[in-house]
């Protein structure tokens, strides 16, 4: 199976920061990349699907970028709701795999 | 707006099966992939399986030999199986929709593997 790291592990922000994180593959995905968010005690949120396409709903403080084998998700400006663990998931081939996630927390 | 809703036992012995079924609402379960996945207590999603509404089915390949996913079209609906379970297998559950990324998800239910 293709695996997915994430870094960092945790994230410490303040809210207006701009934050990023970022997501390796072990091998090429081409742009088969998305990224969820998740808060506590809830089901993740997709909020970008093939690399960078904003998910219907999503704020346009998200945005994700990158193909092949690394790839980010750019948050322009956090939001207290934005407090949260991000992961990123693949679908290049029929195994989906999650990355292991990066926990944004308070500064 | 689909809405999906997982359902089942919440405490399963080991070595029984653990059974929940995933009810979806508000627009037709055909002509689409839905998935189980699972997510131990602070540990990241993993996924189990994934079923298409004529029935043909998708499955990790450490869970492979234990799992099997089904559907009903008729109840809007589809269910997952897991065999011999262990405490390794005490997670929250949760369905979702989708071939790749998944849009919709369950609330999700969590599900612990203890005598």
């Amino acid at each position: 199976d293709i695996q997915m790291t994430q870094s960092p592990s945790t994230l410490s922000a303040s809210v207006g920061d701009r934050v990023t994180i970022t997501c390796r593959a072990s091998q090429s995905i081409n742009t088969w990349l998305a990224w969820y968010q998740q808060r506590p005690g809830k089901a993740p949120k997709l909020l970008i699907y093939k690399a960078s396409t904003l998910e219907s709903g999503v704020p346009l403080r998200f945005s994700g970028s990158g193909s092949g084998t690394e790839f980010t998700l750019t948050i322009s400006s956090l939001h207290p709701d934005d407090f949260a663990t991000y992961y990123c998931q693949q679908y290049n081939d029929y195994v989906p795999v999650f990355g292991q996630g990066t926990k944004v927390d308070i500064k | 707006q689909v809405q999906l809703q997982e359902s089942g036992p919440g405490l399963v012995k080991p070595s029984e099966t653990l059974s929940l079924t995933c009810i979806v609402s508000g627009d037709s379960i055909s002509g689409d992939f839905w998935n189980w996945i699972r997510q131990p207590a602070g540990k990241g999603p993993e996924w189990i399986g994934r079923i298409f509404s004529s029935g043909s089915t998708d499955y990790s390949s450490s869970l492979k030999s234990r799992v099997t996913i089904s559907v009903d079209t008729s109840k809007n609906q589809f269910s997952l199986n897991l065999t011999s379970v262990t405490a390794a297998d005490t997670a929250v559950y949760f369905c979702a929709r989708g071939g790749g990324s998944l849009d919709r998800w369950g609330q999700g239910t969590l599900v612990t593997v203890s005598s």
